[in-house]
């Protein structure tokens, strides 16, 4: 089972659409998620990060945590074709590491 | 603005040289640095932790001794990649974390490295 597992996609959505992307993860002693979207041939970039289980609200984004189920999701509201990139999710292990999924591609149709 | 910048952005060497990358904290002191290497379509990949003044930690399989890391201040860590091949080509990102209890990092814009 890999640490950190995401739908590689692509995910695609019509523009103004809810964009819905879940990463599950195996370390239960992670207390951190981060969430960074990459565009193609650029570094990754930090959009939102939780660390209580619920949700969380930013903007068009909304992250939600269920560290029972080892779950945690990012949706994007009212989604645009800027929004077209991979999205990575990232659960901090002990050792203060991050640990990356392959991350979801997502594509948003004009 | 920018958190972290890299220095050079895109870098072509021939083989067998060595190539010194740095990265910079812009915004805070950084004691930890992290290095990355991303291949194509593929996700990011530790490479190794970078602690200022102290050295550096390695993740299982990166050679120590290809891949020379320095962090002599609180806002500079050097990659250098000693007697690059071609297989060492691939993009290279460095990330800061932001000293707190969250431990969030900021990566800086990378370096495209490829060797011929």
């Amino acid at each position: 089972q890999k640490e950190v597992e995401q739908n590689s996609g692509p995910l695609s959505v019509p523009e103004g659409a809810i964009a819905s992307l879940n990463c599950t993860y195996s370390d239960r002693g992670s207390q951190s998620f981060f969430w960074y979207r990459q565009y193609s041939g650029k570094s990754p970039e930090l959009i939102m990060f939780i660390y209580s289980n619920g949700d969380k609200e930013d903007g068009r984004f909304t992250a939600q945590l269920n560290k029972a189920s080892q779950y945690v999701s990012l949706l994007i509201r009212d989604s645009q074709p800027s929004d077209s990139a991979t999205y990575l999710c990232a659960p901090k292990s002990s050792g203060d590491k991050l640990t990356f999924g392959t991350g979801t591609r997502l594509a948003v149709r004009p | 603005g920018a958190v972290v910048s890299q220095h050079p952005s895109w870098v072509i060497c021939k083989s067998g040289t060595s190539v010194k990358i740095e990265c910079r904290s812009l915004d805070f002191q950084a004691t930890t640095m992290f290095w990355y290497r991303q291949f194509p379509k593929q996700s990011l990949m530790l490479m190794a932790t970078s602690n200022e003044g102290s050295k550096a930690t390695y993740e299982q399989g990166v050679e120590k001794d290809k891949f020379l890391i320095n962090h002599a201040s609180l806002t500079l860590s050097t990659l250098t990649v000693t007697s690059a091949h071609p297989e060492d080509s691939s993009f290279y990102i460095c990330s800061v974390r932001r000293p707190g209890q969250l431990y969030e990092q900021y990566f800086g814009p990378g370096t495209r490295l490829t060797v011929t």
